[in-house]
């Protein structure tokens, strides 16, 4: 079954870079998401990759994708501390919304 | 906001109760998909509704089900509620099957439902 792994925590300084990392088992896998939580609300989707994609752009935010490592990452540049939250990866192995496995979360803390 | 709201916001039920959980979609979507977010971790997927149907479904139990209604809003019912069923419960609605670049989903922001 599809297993999605990320480390559960990250603090950086304002103004620096975040990278936090994902690995994921699915092969299959058609795309891969970032999305955010900030505490008592839902998930909101920051960025998508599709699986033939090794990066995508997007502002402050950069997804690089290692598909022979089956390795995901999210860069921030200039990380604020708007952005701490939970990250979480998550990979859906077909296409379409449904069906989504989600990684346990990066807890990033942004310190002034 | 993204639109989708769900209620109630968090709720307090004892062991072999059961409860009802709503959520209306964003205008315009006919897909609404339920998670499971337990405490410190990622959410699990439980089902998925299109157009009144289920339309995929996660490793859960029968006794969890659900139902989506003709403007496309949702039920998830658990009944036989267990301790382990404390979590936060997410909806999701999109407007349909096809690509994130398309259909983003959009998520609600929860009930927290702890069982005692």
């Amino acid at each position: 079954g599809e297993d999605v792994e990320q480390s559960l925590f990250l603090s950086v300084r304002e103004g620096d870079s975040s990278v936090i990392n994902c690995t994921y088992t699915d092969s299959s896998s058609t795309y891969l998401y970032w999305y955010k939580q900030e505490p008592g609300a839902g998930l909101q989707l920051l960025t998508y990759i599709f699986s033939n994609m090794d990066m995508k752009q997007d502002q402050r935010l950069t997804v690089l994708l290692n598909k022979k490592d089956k390795h995901l990452s999210l860069r921030i540049a200039d990380t604020q501390t708007g952005d701490s939250a939970i990250y979480f990866c998550a990979e859906s192995p077909q296409t379409g919304a449904n069906n989504l496995f989600f990684g346990t979360g990066t807890r990033l803390t942004v310190i002034p | 906001e993204t639109g989708v709201t769900q209620s109630p916001t968090h709720l307090i039920k004892t062991r072999g109760q059961q409860v009802t959980l709503r959520c209306s979609s964003q205008s315009g979507h006919n897909t609404v998909s339920w998670y499971q977010q337990a405490l410190g971790q990622g959410p699990q997927f439980i089902f998925q509704y299109y157009r009144e149907e289920e339309n995929g479904r996660g490793n859960f139990p029968p006794r969890f089900s659900g139902l989506q209604f003709p403007n496309y809003s949702s039920e998830l019912n658990v009944n036989a509620l267990e301790l382990d069923d404390s979590a936060l419960y997410l909806c999701a609605s999109t407007k349909g099957l096809g690509s994130p670049s398309t259909d983003t989903q959009y998520f609600g922001p929860g009930t927290r439902l702890t069982v005692l």
